[in-house]
């Protein structure tokens, strides 16, 4: 298994532009999750998803958009970056079930996103 | 709410123990534990349920006071691979949508 991969490892973009950031998982878990990471700070979810279909906000979601139409995909849209999104992006995934609230969140290795 | 950790930040020489602490103002379901080194994923340590208990493996353990509303995790005899920023991740109704605090960055020198 690969796991939670994300593409591409690196960006930067100018003001004003678009991109979708890649997130895809073959753990076949149906919960998926978007998060931010500032400089020196912790991570902040931007949005989850708990199955194909179904997509929430999370704590900072303005000037984000997702979309969930595969168990296995999750891409996160810019639309008119600004600086304020210079950051890291980790996506995430976990199985669902009252059986495995033990278990945890896997992430991927992250995006890094610059905007000039 | 974002959970508090504390301290922010801490340097031990390797041998040392560290405590990092884990603080909510609302009550818990779980905690998850996770170390991150620079510019990697953060990495899962351990979960802990509400109901008290107490885990570990090798020589990183930690506790959950369901009650208060705290989570501390151990690291003892450390060494110089536990460098890093560690974590909690507070989930307040089994739903997983966890809130991450402020994290530790933790330096173990020679």
């Amino acid at each position: 298994n690969a796991g939670v991969t994300q593409t591409p490892k690196f960006r930067i973009l100018k003001i004003g532009q678009s991109m979708t950031l890649q997130c895809t998982q073959d753990m076949n878990h149906n919960y998926m999750y978007w998060y931010r990471q500032d400089p020196g700070m912790g991570l902040k979810l931007i949005y989850y998803s708990v199955g194909a279909g179904i997509t929430d906000k999370g704590e900072v979601p303005n000037g984000y958009n997702v979309s969930r139409s595969t168990t296995e995909d999750f891409p996160l849209r810019l639309e008119l970056a600004a600086p304020s999104q210079t950051s890291v992006y980790f996506c995430a995934s976990r199985r669902s079930g009252t059986a495995v609230r033990t278990d945890t969140q896997y992430f991927g290795p992250g995006t890094r996103l610059t905007v000039l | 709410q974002q959970p508090v950790q504390s301290p922010q930040a801490v340097i031990l020489r390797e041998g040392e123990d560290a405590v990092i602490n884990c603080s909510s103002s609302k009550a818990l379901y779980s905690v998850h534990w996770y170390r991150q080194k620079h510019g990697e994923a953060p990495v899962f340590l351990m979960i802990l349920l509400k109901g008290g208990e107490q885990k570990g493996h090798d020589k990183i353990s930690a506790s959950f006071n369901e009650k208060k509303q705290q989570s501390s995790l151990y690291l003892t005899a450390s060494q110089l691979s536990y460098s890093g920023t560690y974590f909690c991740g507070t989930d307040r109704s089994g739903n997983e949508k966890l809130t991450f605090g402020t994290g530790t960055r933790l330096t173990i020198i020679p």
